[in-house]
């Protein structure tokens, strides 16, 4: 079985500042692991994706995340915010044996002028 | 490519009417989900299909009913619509899970009155 745990479902930061979102997983098998962006009134967009391959993992709009084996992380960071950074992030797991993705239940991150 | 498609986007129902929505992918993907968006509760999965003519229940399948007739498309049909079932609708799909991430559709907003 998969499951996965966003810690705060909400994170406020000043804008230049570090964003940390943060997400454990479990999963019996080697995890895929992703994470999404959601901007108001829209779906879901790929911000990036580990499938085992390099664990420093690197996606769009300056984000990037680690994947962490020995601590069942994968944490969302991105080094300076911007106000348009401003959404709601998901991160889920996946395998190549399953079907579904389990996504966590979200954090909302606000930027502070 | 428009991707994945809702329609529509915004609907009122009263209290036991029925509706379906649509939802259409033109990636040629094996895989299609139907979720649910509540505030606080994140992404819960309705329906899924691995390929055409196939369904399967997810985590919240009661009330709702699917189809999956041609691979292109994936319909969701309340058939007595109640107020529990207010929600935002979001569609995804998906080429393989052998890394395969989900592409979502723009959602579609229910208000059950």
């Amino acid at each position: 079985a998969q499951s996965v745990t966003q810690l705060g479902s909400h994170v406020s930061v000043s804008e230049g500042a570090l964003v940390l979102l943060r997400c454990n997983y479990s999963s019996s098998v080697p995890p895929y692991l992703f994470w999404y962006v959601q901007y108001p009134n829209q779906g879901l967009q790929l911000l990036l994706k580990y499938t085992s391959a390099a664990t420093l993992v690197k996606g769009i709009n300056g984000f990037e995340a680690e994947f962490k084996k020995s601590e069942t992380s994968f944490h969302l960071t991105k080094p300076s915010a911007h106000m348009s950074d401003a959404a709601e992030y998901f991160c889920a797991v996946g395998s190549s044996s399953a079907s579904k993705i389990i996504f966590g239940s979200g954090t909302r991150l606000s930027i502070r002028p | 490519n428009a991707g994945v498609t809702q329609t529509p986007k915004f609907r009122v129902l009263k209290t036991g009417q029925s509706m379906t929505l649509l939802c259409a992918q033109d990636m040629n993907h094996e895989y299609m989900y139907w979720y649910r968006q509540d505030p606080g509760m994140g992404l819960r999965l309705i329906h899924y299909s691995v390929g055409e003519g196939t369904t399967a229940k997810g985590e919240v399948p009661d009330g709702y009913n699917v189809s999956r007739l041609k691979k292109q498309n994936f319909l969701l049909g309340l058939e007595s619509a109640a107020p529990s079932q207010t929600s935002v609708y979001f569609c995804a799909s998906r080429y393989s899970p052998q890394g395969g991430e989900q592409y979502f559709g723009p959602g579609t907003r229910l208000t059950v009155t």
